[in-house]
């Protein structure tokens, strides 16, 4: 089965911190996901990539940024962390037309 | 109009009975579909996804699509107490740049009474 790991389950952070979330995928998927999971908004999509150093914004991508520096490791970075960003954040990696696997998420609250 | 829409619930199901559950999507264009499963506190999971008009079925479950009417359906035959969770269609669309990816719908709450 693919393994997608999300370094951290629960972040607390300071406003104005700049925070790293960390993605890894062990089953050689090109494309990768940050999404973020809100009550009564759904999964948004903040960023993607599909491939080495090769991104794309998504949906909401304002105060986010992403690095994609190895195929396995997808990095979303918040550059001043703003309560609005308190979130849950899934990862999720998927292999052409087959679907997402998502990993656990990160709870992160920004105080 | 949102880009993929869902009946957001609650809806309540009888042990053993059918479990309906239904989408819509507004992008022609799109091509897969896929439903996810989200227990509260978990990431989604794949359930099923359906490429082509028609029905789908693995094991419990039946997709659905109609893509004239832009609608996408999950059936869940004999619903267990274990089904009880949100679930999420997703739509794909293609980007400005021709890249691939997912939208997804706010779900749907279930709730199968025992």
């Amino acid at each position: 089965d693919v393994k997608v790991t999300q370094s951290s389950r629960y972040l607390v952070k300071r406003t104005g911190e700049k925070v790293f979330l960390e993605c890894v995928q062990d089953m050689d998927h090109e494309n990768m996901f940050w999404y973020r999971q809100d009550p009564g908004l759904g999964l948004r999509l903040i960023y993607f990539s599909y491939d080495v150093k090769m991104k794309e914004k998504g949906d909401i991508p304002e105060g986010y940024s992403v690095s994609r520096e190895k195929k396995e490791r997808f990095s979303l970075i918040l550059e001043s962390a703003s309560t609005n960003q308190t979130s849950m954040y899934l990862c999720a990696s998927s292999l052409y037309k087959y679907g997402y696997t998502f990993g656990s998420g990160t709870r992160l609250t920004v105080v | 109009q949102k880009e993929v829409e869902q009946n957001s619930g609650p809806l309540s199901v009888p042990e053993g009975a059918i479990a309906s559950l239904n989408c819509t999507y507004s992008d022609r264009g799109s091509q897969s579909f896929f439903w996810y499963r989200q227990y509260s506190g978990k990431s989604p999971e794949l359930i099923m996804f359906i490429y082509s008009n028609g029905d789908k079925e693995d094991g419990r479950f039946t997709a659905q699509l109609n893509k004239a009417s832009q609608y996408v359906s999950l059936l869940i035959r004999d619903s267990q107490p274990s089904d009880s969770a949100t679930y999420l269609c997703a739509v794909n669309l293609y980007t400005n740049f021709g890249n691939e990816k997912l939208t997804f719908g706010t779900g749907t709450r279930l709730t199968i009474i025992p």
